[in-house]
């Protein structure tokens, strides 16, 4: 089905461990988000790409890598995980066009233990 | 600064109530969406408002650009509507990224 798919849905780490989390889109929309979602935060953006090759930070990049090297992927990665970064992650993407809606991926619940 | 206000943060109502919420925001915007999430679920689109009012359903949502004000309403509540609502908003000077209110946590009893 075409849409976000994220990966994995659960995961738990240590802390000090590398991690990466996937976000894969089907159509081809030119941004993708990164947003992480905290009990009486609400989402905060973390990263987000506006084309192949080109990303920039969000409210809370710190400890957070992004890349992309193609459209349809926008992986996450957190270099050394620490308990502070324990949240639900969640993907979503849009196309440059005004009045064009957000797709949102399923989520990443992430426990660092 | 780019804020935006979501009220109330909870609210309980029984089926078939009426149901308001309301969404501030502090400065110009593109567009400004209304999304659902159930427990433990993804995030789901419900409507997308530049100016006036959408219906979809028992769903309506309508917007104040002077006032910088939206509401969500919801008509003949059902327990299914149990949800948290998240009112999401694209500043004119932001670029593409959404900023969100903190959500409305919505139970409806039976």
């Amino acid at each position: 089905d075409a849409g976000i798919t994220q990966s994995p849905r659960y995961k738990i780490t240590e802390t000090g461990r590398q991690v990466t989390l996937m976000c894969h889109q089907t159509w081809s929309h030119s941004y993708m988000f990164w947003y992480r979602q905290d009990l009486g935060h609400g989402l905060r953006l973390i990263y987000y790409s506006a084309a192949a090759d080109i990303t920039d930070k969000g409210e809370v990049p710190d400890g957070y890598v992004v890349s992309r090297s193609k459209t349809e992927n926008f992986p996450l990665t957190l270099e050394s995980a620490t308990r502070s970064q324990t949240s639900v992650y969640f993907c979503a993407s849009t196309q440059d066009t005004i009045g064009y809606g957000y797709t949102f991926g399923s989520g990443t619940r992430l426990t660092v233990v | 600064k780019n804020e935006v206000e979501q009220s109330p943060q909870n609210l309980t109502a029984q089926e078939g109530e009426f149901i308001t919420i309301n969404c501030s925001y502090s400065v110009g915007i593109s567009a400004l969406h209304w999304l659902q999430q159930h427990p433990g679920g993804g995030i789901v689109s419900l409507f997308m408002l530049s100016s006036g009012k959408k219906k979809h359903g028992r769903l309506i949502a309508t917007i104040n650009i002077q006032e910088k004000h939206s509401s969500l309403h919801i008509t003949a509540s059902h327990p299914r509507d149990s949800a948290v609502y998240i009112c999401a908003v694209r500043f004119s000077n932001s670029g593409y990224a959404l900023n969100f209110g903190k959500g409305t946590s919505l139970l409806v009893t039976p």
